[in-house]
Order: structure tokens, then sequence, then C-alpha cells
């Protein structure tokens, strides 16, 4: 089963558009994490978000966490080829969990 | 750069050796991971340690077990390799100080092919 569910799985755009992928769950998180993973290395935390309803920005990104705490997503303005990775989001369940678990991840491509 | 580092970087064995693959961090994080990264799966939790001597099971556990004997080292062990564990392995490291950071550091990931 799979706790967070991530989409579209892939995105293939052209440079300049705009995009937003989503994490949705039926489960209450205390948290989630942005990560963006680029070939050939490891994931790297871009944003967390605690709060439901929380907004942050990120240069051109930014993230939403859900009222419910139960979904979140990403949003990229004028999408660049050095946007392009996998994109994965992680979270903690509600109780104190620290172990983060992970969603399958969108594999974005920006095409010049 | 948060100090974490696998070895080795890549690996071929043949079915039904064993294998151990080494994480170290020298940046005293309590948390410790073990991650395997397959195409369609994302990363999926193999076990992970809370301590020196703590270590839990994730939800991919069969077939690996771990140890953490100091603080700056994790290891995973594939007991016997079988076909079924090729794959990316990614240790992450979390949680420092009083306050816990949830945010994971990530080492560059092990490839690890078993022929």
């Amino acid at each position: 089963t799979q706790l967070l569910k991530q989409s579209p799985q892939f995105l293939s755009i052209q440079e300049g558009e705009n995009l937003t992928v989503y994490c949705n769950s039926s489960s209450v998180f205390s948290s989630l994490q942005w990560y963006r993973q680029e070939p050939g290395e490891g994931p790297v935390l871009l944003v967390t978000v605690v709060t439901g309803g929380e907004v942050k920005k990120l240069k051109r990104l930014t993230f939403q966490f859900g009222d419910a705490r139960k979904d979140s997503s990403l949003h990229i303005t004028a999408a660049q080829t050095g946007d392009t990775g996998l994109y994965l989001c992680a979270g903690f369940l509600i109780g104190g969990s620290y172990i983060p678990t992970f969603g399958r991840g969108t594999s974005l491509i920006v095409h010049p | 750069d948060a100090g974490i580092t696998q070895s080795p970087r890549h690996k071929v064995t043949e079915t039904g050796t064993p294998v151990t693959l080494r994480c170290h961090q020298t940046e005293n994080h309590r948390y410790m991971y073990w991650y395997r990264q397959d195409p369609g799966h994302g990363l999926r939790l193999i076990h992970y340690s809370y301590g020196v001597k703590d270590t839990d099971k994730g939800e991919v556990s069969d077939g690996y077990s771990v140890s953490r004997s100091k603080t700056e080292d994790f290891l995973l062990t594939l007991e016997s390799a079988t076909s079924s564990q090729t794959s990316v392995y990614f240790c992450a490291i979390s949680g420092t100080g009083r306050s816990m950071n949830t945010e994971a550091f990530f080492g560059q990931g092990t490839r690890l092919t078993v022929v």
C-alpha cells in the first residue's frame, strides 16, 4: 500500500511552462517535505511544510500544505532546464515518528 | 555537505555471495537509514537506526541485516545476494541536537548489481 501517492509520475515540458505536481494521502502528517534528486546523486531537501494551509516559496517554486495536512503540492513557474530531476515528497506521520516515508516521485524533464 | 560517505559506490557480485555496504557520517546525527531505489518504486526503507546498537526494520527488510556499533557507521549486509536485490542503495542521516531536525541528508548512493 502506497502511503503517499505522487502525480503525475512523469512530466515532460518546454522551458518557460508552468507545472504542478501533487502528493496525496489518506493519512494525516505532522509535516511534509519535498526533495529534488538529480541523476547519480542523492535527494536534497527543498522545503519542509508544517502547518495546515501553509504556503512556502523558494524562488520560482511554490509549496503548499493542505488544510487537513493530508496532501501537498509543488508549483513551478516558468520552468528552466535546471529544474529537471526527480521530485520526491516525504511525510512524517502524526504520533512523533521521525522516520520519513517517501512517495514514488515525479520525474520532470524540462526541454530547452 | 553533510559529511556522509557511502562505500563502495559501485559493486557487481554473484548470486549467493554476502555483500556489505558501508555508510559513514561525520555529523553525529542520531538517525541513520538505508533505502533502496528502484524505477517506479521511489525510495523504500530497508532498515533504520535510532542510536548505537538500536535498529529496526523498514518496509522491505527481508534478506537484509544491519549493524551500528558506532555513531558514525551503519552497515547494510546482504547475507546471500539475489538478483532481486540489484538496486541503488542510499544511506541517509537525520536528527541532531535536542530539537529534532527532520531534514534527511543522503549519500551519493551505491549501485549494486547481482549477476
